[in-house]
């Protein structure tokens, strides 16, 4: 079965840019979440959609990212514009569904000078 | 208070060791445990899950799960240097509302 895709795997953009990740989650889970991981912490959830409707966005800093998932499949999360606080590994993960074991993509290292 | 709350460590245990890992959650509805083995520079894999009181074992592995007290445990018997690693704790606690806790990064000395 194949796992969950990201892409890229490394960004480095300067800051104002704007970014786009890519994230294809395990067929047929319809659950798919975006964190964002920084150095030393642990993940923070981002968005989580449930198919393609977002059930919880309440850490997204909205004014500067942006997710979807249409036909409730894969996903893109947006930042525009980046700032240098943004640094950090953005891990998509997937789950069959709520309550458990979430599947983690191998996650895109961004850098933003 | 943090939702839910590690000791950051570093824990160093001698190789052989049992080496027990501790997580505190606030929210007492909270249904559904989990914890999470990163190595450095990769992504979270599932080591345990645990939805009720009592203990799982997994061969190594044993979580204990305290409701009352409000605490999830994670034993590793017979630590071994690839053992190292960041351990993160997950607690789902409803609908939608999955958390992590910073993590314990183990060394397990050689």
């Amino acid at each position: 079965e194949a796992g969950v895709a990201q892409s890229p795997r490394y960004k480095i953009i300067e800051k104002r840019q704007s970014v786009a990740f890519w994230c294809n989650p395990i067929s047929g889970h319809a659950t798919l979440y975006w964190y964002q991981q920084i150095l030393g912490q642990g993940p923070k959830l981002l968005i989580q959609f449930q198919n393609n409707g977002v059930v919880d966005d309440s850490q997204l800093p909205k004014d500067r990212f942006s997710a979807e998932r249409l036909k409730g499949v894969d996903s893109t999360l947006k930042i525009q514009p980046a700032k240098l606080e943004d640094s950090a590994v953005y891990l998509c993960a997937s789950s069959f569904g709520d309550q458990v074991q979430q599947f983690f993509g191998p996650g895109t290292r961004l850098t933003v000078l | 208070q943090k939702e839910v709350e590690q000791n950051s460590g570093p824990l160093s245990v001698p190789e052989g060791a049992i080496a027990s890992l501790n997580c505190t959650y606030s929210d007492r509805g909270s249904q559904s445990f989990f914890w999470y083995r990163q190595y450095s520079g990769k992504s979270p894999e599932l080591i345990m899950s645990i939805y009720s009181n009592g203990d799982k074992e997994d061969g190594r592995f044993t979580a204990q799960l305290n409701k009352a007290s409000q605490y999830v445990s994670l034993l590793i018997r017979d630590s071994q240097p690839s053992d190292s690693a960041t351990y993160l704790c997950a607690v789902n606690s409803g609908t939608y509302k999955y958390i992590f806790g910073t993590g314990t990064r183990l060394k397990v000395l050689a």
